[in-house]
């Protein structure tokens, strides 16, 4: 089974900052790594795909990095909207383990 | 515009039975594979079905596997959810959502629905 870790759990930044979150598959996914950002209240929305192909109409600060095991999820200078809590997915397989990673909340400082 | 609108949730008993029904509209709907993604109050995301552009290959995480059932009717443009001998841990908003690329199977999810509540108690 495949299992997705992110990690911080939490981050607290400001607005301008640079923001670096972690994900980790238990084994190799090649590129098949998606990035979600959700608001309190509404769906999930797609910023990723294929580990670093940005999803149309997703902001150019938003930008993914990695292949394989380790990946990462970069906003390059945090805005008051991208306070939220964001979620890797793998899509390599239909594994029974973990599917998402548990989140990463990002709150303000 | 491309929309997914689900419906049929609700309170339901222990053991009890409910449909899901999920209506997409602005896009080739049997070209993609669409998926049940479910979000337990407070809780993370939790990938729970999916099922290819044809409706032939269908997938189920562990939690759901014997007891759920998913499908499509392409000429409805319509893919449900059957949820029997429900439990109190499949309390959750469940969303719907649309593959990424057309005839992917497993693929990112660029389109979700509003997500429907469903909650599992006596």
């Amino acid at each position: 089974d495949i299992q997705m870790t992110q990690s911080p759990s939490t981050l607290s930044a400001s607005v301008g900052d640079r923001v670096t979150i972690t994900c980790r598959a238990s084994q190799s996914i090649s590129s098949w790594l998606a990035w979600y950002q959700q608001k309190p209240g509404k769906a999930p929305k797609l910023l990723i795909y294929k580990a670093s192909s940005l999803e149309s109409g997703v902001p150019s600060r938003f930008s993914g990095s990695g292949s394989g095991t380790e990946f990462t999820l970069t906003i390059s200078s945090l805005q008051p909207d991208d306070f939220a809590t964001y979620y890797c997915q793998q899509y390599n397989s239909y594994s029974p383990g973990r599917t998402f990673g548990q989140g990463t909340k990002v709150e303000i400082k | 515009e491309v929309q997914l609108l689900e419906s049929g949730g609700g309170l339901v008993q222990p053991g009890g039975s409910l449909r899901l029904s999920c209506a997409a509209s602005g896009f080739t709907f049997s070209s993609y594979a669409m998926s049940w993604v479910r979000q337990a109050p407070g809780k993370g995301l939790e990938w729970v079905s999916a099922i290819s552009g044809s409706g032939g290959s269908t997938y189920y995480a562990d939690s759901v596997k014997g007891r759920f059932t998913i499908s499509r009717d392409n000429s409805k443009n319509t893919l449900y959810l059957q949820m029997n001998s429900l439990r109190a841990e499949d309390t959750a908003v469940y969303y719907c959502a649309k593959g990424l690329i057309q005839k992917r199977t497993r693929d990112a999810f660029d389109i979700w629905g509003q997500g429907t509540m469903v909650t599992v108690s006596s």
